[in-house]
């Protein structure tokens, strides 16, 4: 079946450090993949839409400035917290969706990456 | 808006118990509904999905119906094991306007006992 890799699983590293996600479709292509942040024990909020080939759209109250999403090609979707501070850590999980299937069809989420802030 | 409320949890069960696990959604359009679970530390995994009216999502011995008159979507199982044990969460998607993208509802934790 359709796989979402994301890497690292798992990130630990000082304040002020800025940490990359990345978020590869492996088997599909993907013009539109998302990037979602987990508090413990709370839903997905959804922060962003990253699109192939152009400015990802950012949900009310993100911070574009901070996350900067690069959806460079049809497979991979990056996710560069800048400058993080313990109040970033939480755990992001991307997803996408086969684009040459219709729209009905379900995304497929990665494992997600465990950020920590010290 | 679009919004999703699931029944909160945790839900505690003995094996081979019973499941129902509420969810209602408020949308505008006509929405595709998903039933998500969450092992502990790993991301999502898709559970079920339906897409119309009157649908029913069926994996692993879960089962829901997509209700439009009772804007509802609940997930059952017959008989519940001790690896149901996560979270379940449901969601639903307006692609047409929306740009596929899912709104969550808040998860249930299921804990099954042996």
């Amino acid at each position: 079946g359709a796989v979402v890799s994301q890497h690292p699983s798992r990130v630990i590293c000082k304040s002020g450090t800025s940490v990359k996600i990345e978020c590869r479709s492996l088997d599909f292509q993907a013009t539109t993949m998302f990037w979602y942040r987990q508090f413990p024990k709370q839903s997905l909020m959804l922060m962003a839409t990253s699109n192939e080939g152009s400015k990802a759209t950012y949900e009310q109250g993100v911070e574009k400035d901070k996350f900067l999403i690069n959806h460079a090609s049809l497979t991979l979707s990056t996710l560069t917290v800048t400058s993080a501070h313990p109040e970033d850590s939480s755990f992001y999980i991307c997803s996408a969706r086969d684009s040459a299937k219709n729209s009905n069809q379900p995304q497929h989420f990665g494992d997600g990456t465990r950020l920590s802030i010290l | 808006g679009n919004s999703v409320t699931q029944m909160e949890g945790p839900v505690t069960l003995s094996e081979e118990a019973f499941l129902t696990i509420n969810c209602t959604y408020t949308a505008t359009g006509y929405p595709s509904l998903f039933w998500y679970v969450q092992y502990p530390g790993e991301g999502l995994q898709l559970l079920l999905k339906a897409t119309k009216a009157d649908d029913k999502g069926s994996n692993k011995g879960f089962e829901a119906t997509y209700r439009k008159e009772t804007t509802s979507f609940h997930l059952e199982k017959g008989s519940v094991q001790v690896s149901d044990s996560a979270v379940y969460f449901c969601a639903l998607s307006v692609f047409y306007n929306q740009g596929g993208k899912l709104i969550f509802g808040q998860g249930t934790e299921l804990s099954v006992k042996p």
